[in-house]
């Protein structure tokens, strides 16, 4: 069955500090991968997508990922931690067959940025 | 409008009431989406649109839960009878199209309380 695993639940970091979340998943062919951010009180918002090409991906806020097929993996990373990043931060893989469009999610991640 | 919005974005019921909680995709959008949030059970996927058919109802939970999407516009998902184990915050999300990799935008969900 195709799953997402987020294994920090919890993470706190100084700001101006490096990021990297873990993300893995399992699915028998290449998914598309996404990295979504909800802070308290707001909707999820899309910080950066995998869908095929160039392994490192940039997204917004400037956070980066990468693919890595042979370990299944997608971290998210960002090399300077702003204290307006502390939020929960969800992986989710989506399918690219037939009518399956739904996202499968990792149980997120909340990050502390310590001043 | 700008981006997806849901109502009422709280409801507190009592158990065994039926609520209906409206979502409202970005304007263009073919394909609607229904997820819902959990404590400790993160977000899980409950029924895709593409359109005003639903190719993907695996997610709802039970025959108590419906959903119906007018044309490629408003969607409602209804709640019968519901149980305390249905408080959990609602989201709706919508994209431009039918492809896996299309980026879905989310609304602020819906709070449910169930007493």
């Amino acid at each position: 069955a195709q799953s997402v695993t987020q294994p920090d639940i919890h993470i706190t970091v100084s700001e101006g500090a490096s990021l990297e979340l873990r993300c893995n998943y399992s699915y028998g062919a290449t998914p598309y991968l996404f990295w979504y951010v909800q802070s308290p009180g707001q909707g999820l918002q899309l910080l950066l997508k995998y869908f095929s090409g160039d392994t490192l991906v940039q997204g917004i806020k400037g956070f980066e990922a990468e693919f890595k097929r042979s370990q299944s993996s997608f971290n998210l990373r960002k090399p300077s931690v702003h204290w307006s990043d502390a939020a929960e931060y969800f992986c989710a893989v989506g399918f690219n067959a037939g009518n399956n469009r739904k996202l499968i999610w990792g149980l997120g991640t909340s990050l502390a940025v310590n001043p | 409008g700008a981006g997806v919005s849901q109502s009422p974005s709280n409801k507190v019921t009592e158990k065994g009431k039926d609520v209906e909680l409206r979502c409202d995709p970005i304007s263009g959008h073919t394909a609607l989406y229904w997820y819902r949030q959990s404590l400790g059970q993160g977000l899980e996927f409950l029924i895709y649109f593409q359109g005003n058919s639903a190719p993907d109802k695996s997610g709802l939970p039970s025959d108590r839960f419906s959903a119906e999407r007018t044309g490629e516009s408003v969607s409602t998902l209804t709640i019968q009878r519901t149980q305390q184990e249905d408080s959990a915050v609602y989201l709706c999300a919508s994209s431009l199209s039918r492809t896996g990799s299309d980026t879905q935008y989310f609304g602020p969900g819906t709070r449910l309380t169930v007493l």
